[in-house]
């Protein structure tokens, strides 16, 4: 159960996009759309953010979304603002009742 | 008011177990799936393992099977996951999830216990 691929880190000035990826293979997040998303700050719990790939919980920001394409799911976040700085964190249904996260981005507000 | 409230902080020897709780309480228990997940100091998530909504079934990340037991009362709203054999490389903060029942994703997180091993 390897953990899903994540960049270590990404980085963007207040106001502009970025985009954060999970990749897997065919046997996890390339088979299927139960791919979510969380938000951790620092000494707190997860947050969930984007889940079956590309809907939203009530109450998370629209200038978060989420997308699949092959074996990459993305998490795009626009208008970045100060407090998104902070972990990133994947998660993959992988069959047989198992998930995997993947290893985490720290995103830094410029 | 809708919240998974753990146990308190541990500290415990090598080679020892320790239990954590998780109680669950404004929602309807049984309709839900628990998991747990852990994040050692300056890590990142790891997923321990999950437990079905009547407690008689639970599915354990290969890594922790035959160290790791979850449990669940129904009658207290309360699952508890013992992990035993503690090494250095347990301390962690430990986590319970609200699992969403087919869907695999976690909606809802305790605030975390930690969990120190040391001699």
């Amino acid at each position: 159960q390897s953990a899903l691929t994540q960049p270590a880190s990404v980085s963007g000035s207040p106001g502009q996009s970025i985009t954060i990826s999970c990749t897997g293979s065919r046997s996890d997040a390339g088979s299927y759309n139960l791919v979510s998303w969380y938000q951790q700050h620092p000494g707190k719990a997860p947050k969930l953010l984007i889940y079956e790939g590309n809907k939203r919980p009530s109450g998370v920001s629209d200038r978060f979304s989420g997308s699949k394409s092959g074996n990459t799911a993305s998490l795009t976040i626009s208008g970045l603002q100060a407090d998104d700085e902070s972990d990133y964190y994947c998660l993959s249904y992988i069959g047989s009742s198992t998930v995997v996260f993947g290893g985490g981005t720290k995103l830094t507000v410029l | 008011q809708v919240q998974l409230v753990q146990s308190g902080a541990e500290v415990k020897k090598p080679g020892a177990s320790v239990r954590v709780s998780c109680k669950a309480s404004g929602y309807t228990f049984t309709n839900y799936y628990l998991h747990w997940v852990r994040q050692a100091p300056g890590q990142g998530l790891e997923w321990m393992g999950i437990i079905n909504h009547g407690g008689d079934r639970a599915t354990y990340a290969q890594k922790f099977q035959g160290r790791v037991t979850m449990t669940r009362d129904t009658s207290t709203s309360t699952v508890y996951m013992e992990l035993s054999s503690l090494t250095s490389e347990d301390t962690a903060v430990y986590y319970c999830a609200r699992g969403v029942t087919y869907y695999w994703y976690f909606d809802l997180w305790g605030r975390g216990t930690l969990v120190t091993v040391s001699s």
